[in-house]
């Protein structure tokens, strides 16, 4: 069985760090592109990053570029995600999510974590 | 960037209905296009990829068209456990969802 499940959320002050991590288990971690997609409270989906299986290529949505850093650890089955200079606008559940097989296509996200929420906020 | 647009944002509809919602793409997108499912407090659930393949383990009664530009994703008899709100996204260059279609009951 496929889990995601996120962790390193919590409240953070604007211009401070945060990084979220997502250990993934029932499948195997190197074969697959990851990302992270994220919520803002009452809102829609926004793509945030993503990164290959093999931790070759990382892509970025225009909001977060620059301040954001995606990577991932194949050894330990774990995504994250180092979040800089954050922003009020930041503030969201960061879901991370696995890309589907390739027949599906590059890529839709077949399987979803539970979240984790980042508040940025004085 | 490739936009993503859906219609209505609301929808109000009733056990039994037949239910359509609109995604169009500010370009084409060929055939990379996914609809999710996201209930309060949850995460999203694929329903279908490639415009209009059925995920493993999603009802029948959930179908997606289109191509190029326009997509739809029908309920083609709403049950009870379909009251949520719907996202497309294009996967064709980079990933971005659609605003979202809540459907709510009448």
């Amino acid at each position: 069985e496929v889990q995601l499940l996120e962790s390193g959320g919590g409240l953070v002050q604007p211009g401070g760090s945060l990084r979220l991590s997502c250990a993934a288990s029932g499948f195997t971690f190197s074969n697959y592109a990851m990302s992270w997609v994220r919520q803002a409270p009452g809102k829609g989906l926004e793509w945030v990053s993503g990164i290959r299986g093999s931790g070759g290529s990382a892509y970025y949505g225009d909001s977060v570029k620059g301040r954001f850093t995606i990577s991932r650890d194949n050894s330990k089955n774990t995504l994250y995600l180092q979040m800089n200079s954050l922003r009020a606008e930041d503030t969201a559940v960061y879901y991370c999510a696995k890309a589907g097989p390739q027949s599906y296509g590059d890529h839709c996200f077949d399987y979803w974590g539970q979240g984790t929420l980042v508040t940025v906020s004085s | 960037d490739i936009q993503m647009t859906q219609s209505p944002s609301t929808l109000s509809a009733s056990v039994g209905d037949r239910v359509t919602i609109t995604c169009r793409a500010s370009q084409s997108v060929s055939s990379w296009l996914a609809w999710y499912q996201q209930k309060p407090g949850k995460a999203p659930k694929l329903l279908i990829y490639k415009a209009s393949s059925l995920e493993s383990g999603v009802p029948s009664r959930f179908s997606g068209s289109g191509s190029g530009t326009e997509f739809t994703l029908t309920i083609s008899s709403l049950q009870p456990d379909d009251f949520a709100t719907y996202y497309c996204q294009q996967y064709n260059s980079y990933w971005t969802f659609g605003q979202g279609t809540k459907v709510e009951i009448k």
